[in-house]
């Protein structure tokens, strides 16, 4: 099993480009989150999903949008990027009665 | 979801016991304390979870009192490999919950 599989691992952007982070899962788990963590920050969330077809906002959802058609996938897409967005984005899943997370490996995003 | 507290930073030895006390005083009554350890350049690793008194698995011990508005994270006997950031999370999984984390407690381990 892959577990939880983020692309790509690195990724520079011009401001104002958009881009799609890929976040794959072979768990069959319901739950899917996106964080960001800045650097020497704790996460922070931006969007989650419960199950395929339901999503909803976190912390910081603006300037991102999500969609989950499947249980599988969970894509972050920058809609157009600016400089605030430079970070970390990890992706996240996890089942229900539990409050145990499984993260992916982390997408490392620059906008210049 | 409860906010916690936790110091910002430890310092230890190699084969020191190290104690990461997590303050969270508004704790509700189904809320699980659970922590994360992460590396650097890594996601965050789910370490434990507990509800009251202890828990101990092959990694850590939590230890939580009878009031439940603080908890402590025991690592036994610390190498250099624990250097990492602790997140101590409270909340419960409602179906519809989300991890909260705060800035953690970072771990440096010294030979």
């Amino acid at each position: 099993n892959a577990g939880v599989t983020q692309t790509p691992k690195f990724q520079v952007l011009k401001t104002g480009q958009s881009m799609t982070l890929q976040c794959a899962q072979d768990m069959n788990h319901e739950y899917m989150s996106w964080y960001r963590q800045d650097p020497g920050m704790g996460l922070r969330l931006i969007h989650y999903s419960v199950g395929a077809g339901i999503t909803d906002q976190g912390e910081v959802p603006n300037g991102y949008n999500v969609s989950r058609s499947t249980t599988e996938d969970f894509p972050l897409r920058l809609l157009s990027a600016a400089p605030s967005q430079t970070s970390v984005y990890f992706c996240a899943t996890g089942t229900r009665g539990t409050y145990e997370q499984y993260f992916g490996p982390g997408t490392r995003l620059t906008v210049t | 979801l409860a906010k916690t507290t936790q110091p910002i930073s430890m310092d230890s030895y190699e084969g020191q016991e190290v104690n990461i006390t997590c303050s969270h005083n508004n704790i509700a009554t189904n809320d699980y304390i659970t922590w994360y350890q992460q590396f650097p350049s890594q996601g965050p690793r789910f370490i434990i979870q507990g509800y009251k008194t202890k828990v101990t698995n092959e990694v850590a011990s939590l230890f939580i009192p009878a009031d439940r508005k603080s908890s402590t994270l025991s690592l036994p006997r610390v190498s250099l490999s624990d250097t990492a950031v602790y997140y101590c999370l409270v909340g419960m999984d409602t179906g519809r919950r989300a991890l909260t984390f705060g800035s953690g407690t970072r771990l440096q381990v010294q030979p």
